[in-house]
């Protein structure tokens, strides 16, 4: 298996420039979300889904868009790039469960916004 | 407002002490704890985790301590290696809340030789 997998590992962009960021597992876990990290701040929640289909805001969702159309995929997309949004990208998965809620996380995006 | 805090942003130990990383949180309804392992370039790592029914988890050299009364845990490293050195989130869930993970800004321990 190759767990999560993230693509791609750097980008630079321009502010108002658009671009998605890839997210793939190949565990059939159920829950998947998108991380942003920041110095100082922590991981921080940005959007989650539960399920292919359905998909939900976190923390820090304004300015990113999310859909679920597959079990594997969960792709983030930033529709108008602000430098506010340089920062390191992770993709997160879990089985579906009650009584756990380890995450495995993919190895991370560095963004950078000019 | 930040409901998992970490207000150690860094930690120094001497190889085979014992290292405490500190983790406090605010909210009651948290009910899954969780200690992650981060190394530079590398997605974080699941160490340790406790739930709200239990007060103490070891696996191992790391044990998980939770005081739900003051709303604090903390992640006791015994002995400590110098590869333990990278920075360690806790995060903490709520079972009626989806099972999202909040986590904490991170403490970054150094375990010198």
């Amino acid at each position: 298996n190759a767990g999560v997998t993230q693509t791609p590992k750097f980008q630079v962009l321009k502010t108002g420039q658009s671009m998605t960021l890839q997210c793939a597992q190949d565990m059939n876990h159920e829950y998947m979300s998108w991380y942003r990290q920041d110095p100082g701040m922590g991981l921080r929640l940005i959007h989650y889904s539960v399920g292919a289909g359905i998909t939900d805001q976190g923390e820090v969702p304004n300015g990113y868009n999310v859909s679920r159309s597959t079990t594997e995929d969960f792709p983030l997309r930033l529709l108008s790039a602000a430098p506010s949004q340089t920062s390191v990208y992770f993709c997160a998965s879990r089985r579906h469960s009650r009584s756990s809620y380890e995450q495995y996380f993919g190895p991370g995006t560095r963004l950078t916004v000019t | 407002d930040q409901q998992v805090k970490q207000n150690s942003p860094s930690l120094s130990v001497q190889e085979g002490r014992i290292s405490i990383l500190n983790c406090d949180y605010t909210n009651s309804m948290f009910d899954y704890f969780l200690w992650y392992k981060k190394y530079p370039a590398e997605g974080p790592t699941f160490l340790i985790s406790i739930s709200s029914i239990k007060d103490k988890n070891e696996d191992g050299r790391f044990t998980v301590f939770l005081n739900k009364s003051a709303k604090h845990l903390s992640l006791h490293i015994v002995p400590s290696q110098p590869g333990d050195s990278a920075v360690y989130f806790c995060a903490a869930s709520a079972s009626n809340q989806g099972g999202k993970l909040i986590f904490g800004q991170g403490t970054e321990l150094s375990v010198k030789p």
